[in-house]
């Protein structure tokens, strides 16, 4: 099956920093999203982004399937920011249940 | 705005016991997963449906099982519940088999087997 890496696997900001987190995957995809797990375990959609770039506030997301991979920007971090970023997947062509990466520990220090 | 519903946020139970974790989404959509998270191994997916009546194994079938009467309603069901059962469960919706469109989840529920 496909495979997804999330890098890097944790991250500790001070509020106000900017931060770019990386997802690569193994074979071409049609169906990629973002999600935020928050604190209190809920997975909050962020993005839908099997390519091209969108923004969302201060979050924007850009997916190069050519090149197999997605970046999720945060800017101006808030200590609302912290959780766990995951992305997840499906291969073109495979199969319709989405595969998720290992996700990314984000903490942000007031 | 599509709604996923899990009946518990926080649930304690007895090793043995036959427990159901119910999952409702309201927005008329063919797929339904439940997925366990466990600290260090991500999201493993336990079992999923693509319409009524349908279901199929994931990665971790193994002590689950699952009924889907209805299609807004999926529901996982440990059959004598284990300590090694302790975990974050989460369910999931998304449109329909061969769409790509986006999942959307749970709140989550947090079990402990004591």
């Amino acid at each position: 099956g496909i495979q997804v890496e999330q890098s890097p696997p944790d991250l500790i900001l001070q509020e106000g920093a900017n931060s770019t987190l990386r997802c690569n995957f193994s074979d071409s995809v049609n169906n990629l999203q973002w999600f935020h797990q928050n604190p209190w375990g809920q997975l909050i959609n962020l993005f839908y982004i099997p390519s091209g770039t969108k923004q969302n506030g201060r979050l924007s997301a850009t997916t190069v399937a050519t090149e197999r991979y997605s970046l999720l920007y945060i800017s101006s971090s808030q200590t609302t920011d912290s959780g766990v970023y995951f992305c997840a997947l499906r291969a073109s062509g495979g199969s319709y249940i989405p595969t998720f990466g290992r996700g990314t520990s984000l903490i942000v220090h007031p | 705005d599509v709604k996923v519903t899990q009946s518990s946020r926080y649930l304690v139970k007895r090793t043995g016991e036959k427990v159901f974790l119910e999952c409702v989404q309201d927005m008329d959509h063919e797929n339904m997963f439940w997925y366990r998270q466990d600290p260090g191994l991500g999201l493993r997916l336990i079992y999923f449906s693509y319409d009524v009546k349908m279901k199929e194994k994931g990665d971790i079938p193994e002590g689950y099982s699952v009924s889907r009467e209805k299609k807004e309603r999926f529901s996982l069901i440990l059959e004598s519940a284990s300590t090694n059962q302790t975990s974050m469960y989460l369910c999931a919706s998304s449109l329909a088999r061969f769409e790509n469109t986006e999942a959307f989840f749970g709140q989550g529920t947090r079990l402990t087997v004591v």
